[in-house]
């Protein structure tokens, strides 16, 4: 049974555009919700991060919206870049148990 | 050396080999992990070490085997592996404890594994 349901599976955006990355979850047990991002070749890396008592984060061009009555969250990258291109995971830990559940990953690509 | 680093990066076995994979960790942290990572596939968590304790382990295959010596090194030993064995393996560490509550796992760049 998959934890964490990601959407879409793939994107495709245009350089300066808007790419939005949604995840849902099913366990209210889930406190920490981070996303990752993988490029080929290389290990996933924490992106950004959210608890459940806050509804948005920002860092930089990267954003979290969190909505914890529909247990739904989603990554917001602004003015897209092609650097931006990579594999991005969402996850959820349940802290009591320090293990992540995570998503099916979303390839982006983002064109010149 | 930084973070967590995963050697060999490219390994590639017959079905009747035993070979190991190595992570190290240099980050401090008490806790390390091995993960699956498939095509199309959510990362499947396979072991977990809490203080070089085992203290998950999820319906793995007897034929992966996990070592962990201390907490700043990871091995996963492998014998008999099965095709559907090839798959890009990774290793987190990550700090857990009572004082210590969403902390984030840190990845290695993986080893990828190809199984004749």
């Amino acid at each position: 049974q998959q934890q964490v349901k990601q959407s879409p599976q793939s994107l495709i955006v245009q350089k300066g555009g808007i790419s939005i990355i949604n995840c849902a979850y099913e366990n209210t047990a889930f406190d920490y919700f981070p996303w990752y991002q993988q490029f080929p070749g290389k290990g996933p890396a924490l992106l950004i991060a959210i608890r459940p008592d806050v509804s948005e984060k920002k860092e930089g061009r990267f954003t979290i919206s969190f909505n914890k009555s529909a247990k739904q969250f989603s990554l917001h990258i602004m003015d897209s870049q092609p650097g931006d291109s990579a594999t991005y995971f969402c996850a959820a830990l349940n802290s009591g148990y320090s293990t992540l559940t995570f998503g099916k990953g979303t390839m982006l690509l983002v064109s010149p | 050396e930084t973070g967590v680093t995963q050697t060999p990066r490219h390994l590639v076995m017959g079905m009747t080999n035993k070979k190991s994979l190595k992570c190290e960790q240099h980050l401090g942290h008490n806790a390390m992990y091995w993960y699956k990572q498939s095509a199309k596939k959510p990362l499947e968590l396979m072991f977990v070490y809490n203080f070089k304790e085992q203290t998950e382990n999820n319906s793995v295959p007897s034929r992966f085997s996990p070592e962990c010596p201390n907490s700043s090194h990871l091995f996963l030993h492998l014998h008999t592996l099965q095709p559907e064995d090839s798959a890009l393996y990774l290793c987190a560490s990550s700090q857990v404890g009572q004082y210590y509550s969403n902390q984030p796992q840190h990845f290695g760049d993986g080893t990828r594994l190809s199984i004749l």
